[in-house]
């Protein structure tokens, strides 16, 4: 597809349960990175991969929340033993440039909305 | 570390007014500057962004900003609003010598009204 896509769309869940949720970046773009929406906030920075690995992972607010990027493509935000406080919409948005380069515009998914009852 | 402060949470206006959107920042290194717009169950798309030279920079839809280093803001206008427009407005900053990570205010609520 021409954009981010971030699937599922919608996830309600269980107090406890383990969740994993899909980003797919625009093809070609090397850098990813998650952020977390609480209602009525602003987005919050989680992680940030170049390529395969995690680049920047100081966001994750502890260790139940982790994710991966094995082909430098896909990533999939993995929490485990998921609490009520988790309930949020999870943003994925690629880049195409390096990091540091000034020109770099990230381009976000739809999110996923996570509800966890 | 940076922060965003996006002063209100609502703007009420009526169609074809002026509004501007206000957006204050604090940080201890350069920043490059952004504003997002979010329409209802979409994603997060970029209106306009300051990385040097001008300080007036122009965006999509008629909007545009004015940086201003001394008063540390970077405020959102648009001389006439349609209906469209009513979205979520954020604004958001990124250190221009680490890596691209966006530290994003809380965001306003523009309510156009006919």
């Amino acid at each position: 597809g021409a954009g981010v896509s971030q699937t599922p769309s919608n996830k309600v869940t269980e107090k406890g349960k383990y969740v994993e949720l899909r980003c797919d970046p625009i093809s070609g773009h090397t850098a990813l990175y998650w952020y977390r929406q609480s209602l009525g906030q602003g987005p919050e920075f989680l992680i940030y991969f170049q390529g395969t690995g995690a680049a920047d992972d100081s966001g994750l607010p502890n260790d139940r929340f982790f994710a991966v990027r094995p082909e430098g493509s896909v990533s999939t935000l993995k929490i485990q033993r998921t609490e009520r406080g988790d309930s949020a919409v999870y943003l994925c948005a690629s880049s195409l440039m390096a990091a540091t380069s000034p020109n770099t515009e990230a381009f976000f998914g739809q999110g996923t909305r996570l509800t966890v009852v | 570390a940076q922060s965003v402060t996006q002063l209100d949470s609502q703007v009420p206006v009526f169609e074809e007014a002026p509004v501007e959107l206000r957006c204050n920042y604090s940080s201890s290194v350069s920043v490059y500057l952004f504003w997002y717009v979010q329409y209802p169950n979409q994603g997060l798309q970029l209106l306009l962004k300051y990385l040097s030279g001008s300080t007036l920079v122009k965006g999509i839809n008629g909007f545009e900003a004015e940086f201003n280093k001394s008063q540390t803001s970077f405020h959102l206008r648009k001389p006439s609003v349609h209906i469209s427009d009513t979205a979520e407005y954020f604004c958001a900053v990124r250190l221009n010598n680490a890596g691209n990570m966006l530290t994003f205010g809380g965001g306003t609520r523009l309510m156009v009204k006919p």
